[in-house]
């Protein structure tokens, strides 16, 4: 079954305690990216991935890290997580590289930064 | 700057009525819209997309319009179920893609049986 698929499902820590949520991808999609949404504001991109080893920042890149080492791997680091990081996050995939069509959502991370 | 706004109140209807849903945008020239669903606590799920040189777009009882002199897209739920209820986005992205698409803040749709 094609799908994207992250963990944890939930995720409760504190204030700097590193942190890393994994995404996984099985339809060999080039391109990937991180969201997070919260509520009133929708959606929000947070870093893409056009390759392997090519990443680049969305709209809210700041306090969050990604590596592409593995086409199908996509984790997203919080390096010292803080309260305002505190959302639901999303990781999707597509097939197209030069454009963001058809995305693939996982089910989401909720994570609460203490 | 761009500016995407979807109704932000629920919109009811009556099982077996047509619901539609608006997406206008400002200060974009977007190359395709694209719109998903999506569950509570769930991932969107991608419906439809319509491109900028498209009016129309159909798939099932789903029905999407585009209109880039309006800036606005309407979507069309008809014969609508109440397992149609959820939260409905719509997303924009520019004309030679910036791979950073923008949502709007979805509107959630009930359908009463």
């Amino acid at each position: 079954e094609a799908q994207v698929t992250q963990n944890p499902r939930y995720l409760i820590t504190v204030t700097g305690k590193k942190l890393t949520v994994t995404c996984s991808q099985n339809m060999n999609h080039e391109y990937m990216s991180w969201y997070r949404q919260d509520p009133g504001l929708g959606l929000r991109q947070i870093y893409y991935s056009m390759n392997v080893e090519v990443t680049d920042k969305g709209d809210v890149p700041e306090g969050y890290k990604v590596s592409r080492k593995e086409k199908r791997n996509f984790p997203l680091i919080l390096e010292s997580p803080s309260p305002n990081q505190t959302s639901l996050y999303f990781c999707a995939s597509s097939l197209s590289v030069w454009t963001t069509e058809k995305l693939f959502f996982g089910s989401g991370t909720q994570l609460s930064v203490l | 700057s761009q500016k995407i706004e979807q109704n932000s109140e629920a919109l009811n209807i009556q099982e077996g009525k047509t619901a539609t849903l608006t997406c206008n945008y400002t200060n974009y020239s977007p190359a395709y819209l694209q719109w998903y669903r999506q569950d509570p606590g769930r991932g969107p799920v991608f419906l439809l997309l319509i491109r900028e040189n498209e009016k129309e777009k159909r798939k099932e009882r789903l029905k999407v319009t585009f209109d880039t002199t309006l800036k606005q897209s309407l979507f069309h739920i008809t014969a609508s179920q109440p397992a149609d209820s959820a939260t409905y986005l719509c997303a924009l992205d520019i004309t030679g893609g910036s791979y950073i698409p923008t949502f709007g803040r979805g509107t959630s749709l009930i359908v009463h049986p």
